[in-house]
């Protein structure tokens, strides 16, 4: 299973595009990349998952370099809801999810 | 989309008892569904594998004779923490993902259980 090395926390401005990369240098051939968002007592939500590239959805884009060695999640214009700690990681179909430390994206006015 | 439903969202139990927890996909069918706990300022932690049909697989230091985890259907995995004490106090989540899932990794997380053991 790879692993994944985030910053632990960022600090942001409403209206600002939030970028956070992550590391996973021992990514498998089979693997994807995979976004999460947690907010206090609640389970982790869905973002966004890749391959290869970019991909984009309503709330975020993922980019991915040609090495897939990392990825950077790309949240444009947060606002103070996107308070929030987000996960990255990594793993094919059927893999159990190990959980990083995440990264704490604190959102100001 | 698929929905997972985690029941209860809280519970507050004695010390010495035990406490089930529900893990149900209301949409989909899951063959594996996994269980977390998460300490406060904590990521989360896999406890163990649930496979449908067979015997829970369980990580490095879960005791596996405390936390009981079945699994009897494909739609509906529980957890029992058995002989709950203070240091049990966290909050736990389940996830799923369709059965055959392919080609993707979106899995699906309940919305938590916080346990306190008093």
């Amino acid at each position: 299973l790879a692993k994944t090395t985030q910053p632990i926390s960022m600090d942001s401005y409403e209206g600002q595009e939030v970028n956070i990369t992550c590391s996973h240098n021992n990514i498998a051939t089979n693997d994807y990349i995979t976004w999460y968002q947690q907010f206090p007592s609640q389970g982790p939500r869905f973002i966004i998952q890749g391959y290869k590239t970019k991909v984009t959805n309503e709330v975020a884009s993922l980019f991915i370099p040609a090495d897939r060695k990392s990825s950077t999640l790309s949240l444009p214009r947060v606002s103070l809801s996107d308070t929030a700690v987000y996960y990255c990681l990594v793993g094919g179909a059927t893999n159990k999810l190990i959980f990083g430390t995440g990264t704490l994206l604190a959102v100001q006015p | 989309g698929a929905v997972v439903s985690q029941h209860p969202s809280w519970v507050i139990c004695k010390s010495g008892t035990s406490v089930k927890i529900e893990c149900r996909s209301l949409d989909f069918q899951a063959t594996t569904m996994f269980w977390y706990r998460q300490f406060p300022k904590q990521s989360l932690m896999l406890m163990a594998t649930s496979n449908e049909g067979s015997k829970a697989t369980y990580e490095q230091g879960v005791e596996k004779d405390k936390f009981l985890i079945n699994h009897a259907s494909l739609t509906l995995s529980t957890l029992t923490v058995t002989s709950a004490h203070p240091e049990d106090s966290s909050f736990y989540i389940c996830s799923a993902t369709p059965q055959g899932n392919r080609g993707g990794y979106g899995y699906t997380f309940g919305s938590g259980t916080r346990l306190t053991v008093v």
